[in-house]
């Protein structure tokens, strides 16, 4: 039983395509995330998520957006992909209150040709 | 400014050998630190974490210390093990609902 899963787990696209990315858990847990994690291993948070609501949204451009259709799926848009948004996309979750423990899921790999 | 760091980008130890990977931080508010593991082609998994007024906290295998005076955080890891080779992370959260991550150090353990 897979707690935290993300569709697709590979993903390969030209430059200026519109891709989604898809997050579920089913941990019950109130809070989602969006990481990515550049070919240097650095791993830098996007966006977080509590019970639908936008609590964090970092530094990110306007084509990346998220989506909570439910506390258990958070999804992750991105438009007119570029050269630079290639990297790994990590999901994660955690209990409300709890963000140091966090659950992440296998990621999904993103290159942009 | 926020940062945390790593000192080391990769450590190499032999099987059976105790590991220390090492971490500074620079904001001295910062309420919890917190250790991942992430294997290859996997998620980063939570190992241990240690609040803010505590200098040292064991788990299984692994122990965290905390020196604020010099803003110094290490895990530790006895009788290291192969499948204990991965990327460990560093991260720090301040409450502020987001976990800010270091650089990360890569173990290798040799058999």
């Amino acid at each position: 039983d897979t707690a935290v899963s993300q569709t697709p787990k590979y993903l390969v696209t030209q430059m200026g395509n519109d891709k989604s990315i898809k997050c579920e858990q089913n941990l019950g847990h109130d809070t989602m995330y969006w990481y990515k994690q550049d070919s240097k291993k650095f791993l830098k948070i996007m966006f977080s998520y509590n019970n639908k609501e936008l609590i964090i949204n970092e530094t990110v451009p306007n084509r990346f957006s998220p989506k909570s259709p439910d506390k258990a799926h958070l999804n992750l848009h991105i438009n007119s992909l570029e050269l630079g948004d290639s990297a790994v996309y990590f999901c994660a979750s955690s209990q409300e209150g709890r963000e140091e423990t966090q659950y992440f899921g296998p990621g999904t790999r993103l290159l942009v040709l | 400014g926020e940062s945390v760091g790593l000192h080391l980008p990769t450590l190499s130890v032999q099987e059976g050998d105790n590991s220390i990977i090492n971490c500074a931080y620079s904001n001295s508010a910062s309420d919890y630190f917190i250790w991942y593991k992430q294997e290859s082609g996997k998620g980063p998994q939570f190992i241990i974490d240690i609040r803010s007024n505590m200098d040292k906290r064991q788990g299984q295998r692994v122990t965290v210390l905390l020196n604020k005076t010099v803003k110094h955080l290490s895990l530790q890891i006895a009788a290291t093990q192969p499948g204990d080779s991965a990327v460990y992370f560093c991260a720090e959260n301040r409450h502020t609902g987001k976990l800010i991550f270091g650089q990360g150090t890569t173990l290798q353990v040799k058999p």
